[in-house]
C-alpha cells in the first residue's frame, strides 16, 4: 500500500527558502505510470496545485509560483521534494504531497505538513 | 487559466437524503473533472476522476456525471461521515495547469 510522509520545518521566517521532502513508501518513484506533486492550503481556505514531476524529472509548475519553485525527484532514495524560496507569510498552510495519475489527477496524498511564516 | 467555480457554498443536508453538488469551469474542459472529499484536519481523498470515475474503495453512494463546463456530484444517501468540503479539480490542459473550485461544505441540517 503506497504511502507518502512529508517532512521539513514548521516555522520560517520572511525571505528563508522552504525545502520540503515526500518519503514514498510501498511504490516507486520511478513509476513511469504516475507523477509526484504538491499541492498547499492556507489556513480556513482552499487547495492550489503547486507542481508535479514524472520519473524523468521534467517538472511542471503553477505559473503563479513558477519563478519561486523548484521540484526533484531523487530515485536512490525513493523521495521527491519540494524548494520554495522568499517565503512569505502568504506561503503559510498545510503542505501536502501526493502521487498523480498520469500527471493531472492527485490520487495518493501525504498527511500534510503545516508551515507557519512569521517573523 | 481555467477558473473553477462551484455551489452553492454550503449545503445542509440530512442522513439518508440525496444531495447534489455543482462545479461548473470557465471553459470547456471536456470530461477531464476530479472530485475530492476533506474532513477537518485530514488531507483531501480522491472520490471521482473522468467526472464519472471512482477509485476502488469508494462507496457507490457517490456519482458524478457532466460535460462541457457543467459537472455534478450527487451523494445518493448522505451518511454522517460524508459531512465535509468537497472540492472538484480541471485538468484539461497539458502541460498541466491544474485549479481547484473553493470547495463545498456539507454540513448537517
Amino acid at each position: 500500500q503506497l504511502q507518502l510522509q512529508e517532512s521539513g520545518p514548521g516555522l520560517m521566517r520572511p525571505s528563508e527558502t522552504l525545502s520540503l521532502t515526500c518519503s514514498v513508501s510501498g511504490g516507486s518513484v520511478s513509476s513511469k505510470t504516475h507523477h509526484w506533486g504538491w499541492a498547499r492550503q492556507p489556513p480556513g481556505k482552499g487547495l492550489e496545485w503547486i507542481g508535479s514531476i514524472p520519473y524523468s524529472g521534467a517538472t511542471y509548475i503553477n505559473p503563479s509560483l513558477e519563478s519561486r519553485v523548484t521540484i526533484s525527484v531523487d530515485t536512490a532514495n525513493n523521495l521527491f521534494s519540494l524548494r520554495l524560496t522568499s517565503v512569505t507569510a502568504a506561503d503559510t498552510g498545510a503542505y501536502y504531497c501526493a502521487r498523480l495519475l498520469q500527471g493531472d489527477v492527485l490520487d495518493i496524498w501525504g498527511q500534510g505538513t503545516l508551515v507557519t511564516v512569521s517573523s | 487559466e481555467i477558473v473553477v467555480t462551484q455551489s452553492p457554498a454550503t449545503l445542509s443536508g440530512s442522513p439518508g437524503e440525496r444531495v447534489t453538488l455543482s462545479c461548473r469551469a470557465s471553459q470547456d474542459i471536456s470530461i477531464n473533472l476530479a472530485w475530492y472529499q476533506q474532513k477537518p484536519g485530514q488531507a483531501p481523498r480522491l472520490l471521482i476522476y473522468g467526472t464519472s470515475t471512482r477509485p476502488t474503495g469508494i462507496p457507490t453512494r457517490f456519482s458524478g456525471s457532466g460535460s462541457g463546463t457543467d459537472f455534478t456530484l450527487t451523494i445518493s444517501s448522505l451518511q454522517s461521515e460524508d459531512f465535509a468540503v468537497y472540492y472538484c479539480q480541471q485538468y484539461k490542459n497539458w502541460p498541466p495547469h491544474l485549479t481547484f473550485g473553493p470547495g463545498t461544505k456539507v454540513d448537517v441540517k
